[in-house]
């Protein structure tokens, strides 16, 4: 079955340096997700990106960061300036394709730990 | 305010036991509803996924949802070993197209089936 994946599993980085976290959706999906899960708190909605640009953004997702689809199989997550309390597990997901069906759920990857020291 | 809530447990049951599972919720809006099984160190794993109000069946796993309630359930049949696990309920609005857009996620139940 099909599978989102994501790399590295776990990140450690200095407090003011920059990450970015790499995923490869689903093959034939259309729209990317980042989602972050605090430890012991939900998984919270960052953003979602369908045809080179953000369709939805939430409060969390500040100038500090940033995703791309540099190619037609990777998409990233980029934190320009990390804090403390970025340190988190980050989720990407993705959804959707051109078989005309709607409303199609999420499926998620198995995330990206990053600790931030 | 978009808030889901679960109890988050943690809910132990010894083996064949049957679990329910719960959620509510505070946005009439939300018409879209899923169940996510997450085990230690994994991601997310889409269990049930339902629109409106009903039931769907899938297995030993059966999805309530119960909008005047603002109310769904996830029940777990004949449980197993394997099914220990944290369910995570979520939630959309939908209306996007081919996609749901973002998600709401209640807090996750705990759950571990003992032999």
């Amino acid at each position: 079955e099909p599978e989102v994946t994501q790399t590295p599993s776990h990140q450690v980085t200095q407090m003011g340096q920059e990450v970015i976290l790499r995923c490869v959706p689903i093959s034939n999906h259309l729209y990317f997700y980042w989602y972050r899960q605090i430890l012991g708190q939900k998984v919270e909605f960052l953003v979602s990106f369908y045809n080179n640009e953000i369709s939805e953004k939430s409060e969390i997702f500040d100038d500090q960061f940033s995703v791309e689809r540099p190619d037609g199989s990777n998409f990233t997550l980029k934190i320009r300036s990390t804090k403390l309390e970025d340190s988190a597990m980050y989720f990407c997901a993705s959804s959707g394709n051109l078989l005309g069906m709607t409303n199609q759920p999420q499926h998620f990857g198995d995330g990206t730990r990053l600790s931030i020291l | 305010q978009k808030e889901v809530e679960q109890d988050p447990g943690p809910l132990s049951v010894p083996e064949g036991a049957i679990v329910s599972l719960n959620c509510t919720y505070s946005n009439s809006a939300f018409q879209y509803f899923m169940w996510y099984r997450q085990y230690s160190r994994k991601g997310p794993e889409l269990l049930m996924y339902t629109y409106s109000s009903g039931n769907k069946e899938d297995g030993r796993f059966t999805a309530q949802v119960d909008k005047s309630s603002k109310y769904i359930s996830l029940f777990i049949r004949d449980s197993q070993p394997s099914d220990s696990a944290t369910y995570l309920c979520a939630m959309s609005d939908g209306d996007r197209g081919s996609t749901l857009g973002r998600l709401y996620f209640g807090r996750g139940t705990q759950l571990t089936v003992w032999p």
